[in-house]
């Protein structure tokens, strides 16, 4: 079983959409929970973190934690054109591990 | 400030060639990362180097060997590079303290091997 397991879409919504994304996990140990968002032919760049369970939003963006189900979600809300990307899952254990990541299009 | 930067961005190899990717960062952190990232498999970990003068295995580390020269650079080295390890290359680094070890990811290099 892999550690942590992401659909990898591929995704289409229409600018201005709810777009969520989700990524489930393995191994409870893992406290730190991290998105990041990847253009094409661009390397990864950290979006957001959450620590423990719980929320965090920052602008249009919220992550969620739920360490009960071992399951993390991302929600893009009034999502744009730019927002088009591939977004993966991360989690920090003794070392960093990756989701496969969900390939992104939102259409003007 | 450049972060971190890779060369070559791009490469062709035959099988059985050998070639060093190169990797450096001026962030000053301890840590650095070499990844391939391959469509449906994700980022996985090929080494990894906590701090100056340590290297350690990661998930995929059959046929590649690393060095870290100094604290700004972290080598990667395909000794008889095979098609199977025709990929996308990214090196990152990330500060080793707590409470989190954000990765800074390079620009990534594009390897084909024939």
């Amino acid at each position: 079983q892999k550690e942590v397991e992401q659909d990898p879409g591929p995704l289409s919504v229409p600018e201005g959409a709810i777009v969520s994304l989700n990524c489930t996990y393995s191994n409870s140990a893992f406290q730190y929970f991290m998105w990041y968002r990847q253009y094409s032919r661009k390397g990864p760049e950290l979006l957001m973190y959450t620590y423990s369970s719980g929320n965090k939003e920052d602008g249009r963006f919220t992550a969620q934690v739920d360490k009960s189900s071992k399951y993390i979600s991302l929600f893009i809300r009034d999502s744009q054109p730019s927002d088009s990307a591939t977004y993966l899952c991360a989690m920090r254990g003794n070392q960093f591990y990756f989701g496969t990541g969900t390939s992104l299009t939102v259409i003007p | 400030n450049a972060g971190v930067t890779q060369t070559p961005k791009f490469q062709v190899l035959k099988t059985g060639q050998s070639m060093t990717l190169q990797c450096a960062q001026d962030m000053n952190h301890n840590s650095m990362y070499w990844y391939r990232q391959d469509p449906g498999m994700g980022l996985r970990l090929i080494y990894y180097s906590a701090s100056e003068g340590t290297t350690d295995k990661g998930e995929v580390p059959n046929g590649y060997n690393v060095s870290r020269l100094n604290k700004r650079e972290f080598s990667l080295r395909l000794e008889s590079a095979a098609p199977s390890q025709t990929s996308v290359y990214f090196c990152a680094s990330s500060e080793t303290s707590p409470p989190l070890n954000e990765q800074f990811f390079g620009p990534g290099t594009r390897l084909t091997v024939l």
